[in-house]
């Protein structure tokens, strides 16, 4: 079975902190995802990658970067936390971009509080 | 742009009982696939049910279905024979030639 993996499943951060969120997956996969996911508004697309060193904007990358310098990893950056950051981060990855049927692996999440 | 609305924010169905979760997408394409996943209290995403949109039969794995109406652009979930463990969020999802689009999500609650 695939596994996705996200290294922390709860984290506290202070307002203007570096956040790294890191995610793991041990299948493969070329395509990996952020979304971000919170009540009432489902999950949303932040990044995306597709190959290593390339990365795409989702729906809302403002105020957010990531990083895929290996295939195996993608991580996600907020390179100054606020309070409206305060979510959960899930992690997945795929074979394909979703055109070709391929179901999402997700990770566990990350709930994220920024206080 | 690609959207995915489910309009019931929550239900509750009586074990045992059927119940119906409802989608409805908005599209310009004519080749895409269409998901039901379950988030459970877990928080694990879990893939319940995947339709084809040129494929006109509905998808079925065991107690769960889909009703797919291509022209309407419904995908609606039944759940046959509630269980307990089917209480879990539900979000409804489509995948094109962009990454999946996810809907809001419907809180399912089961009653024993």
């Amino acid at each position: 079975d695939v596994k996705v993996t996200q290294s922390s499943r709860y984290l506290v951060k202070r307002t203007g902190e570096k956040v790294f969120l890191e995610c793991v997956q041990d299948m493969d996969h070329e395509n990996m995802f952020w979304y971000r996911q919170d009540p009432g508004l489902g999950l949303r697309l932040i990044y995306f990658s597709y190959d290593v060193k390339m990365k795409e904007k989702g729906d809302i990358p403002e105020g957010y970067s990531v990083s895929r310098e290996k295939k195996e990893r993608f991580s996600l950056i907020l390179e100054s936390a606020s309070t409206n950051q305060t979510s959960m981060y899930l992690c997945a990855s795929s074979l394909s971009m979703g055109q070709g049927g391929e179901k999402l692996f997700f990770g566990s999440g990350t709930q994220l509080s920024v206080l | 742009a690609q959207t995915v609305t489910q309009s019931q924010p929550e239900m509750s169905v009586q074990e045992a009982e059927t119940v119906t979760l409802s989608c409805t997408y908005d599209t310009s394409e004519s080749d895409y696939y269409l998901f039901w996943y379950k988030q459970p209290p877990s928080r694990q995403m879990i893939l319940v049910i995947r339709q084809e949109a040129y494929k006109q039969q509905n998808a079925t794995e065991n107690r769960f279905s889909v009703n797919f109406q291509k022209a309407a652009k419904s995908f609606s979930l039944k759940i046959s024979d509630s269980q307990l463990g089917d209480a879990a969020m539900y979000f409804c999802a489509y995948a094109g030639n962009t990454p999946l689009v996810f809907g809001k999500g419907t809180r399912l609650s089961v009653i024993a």
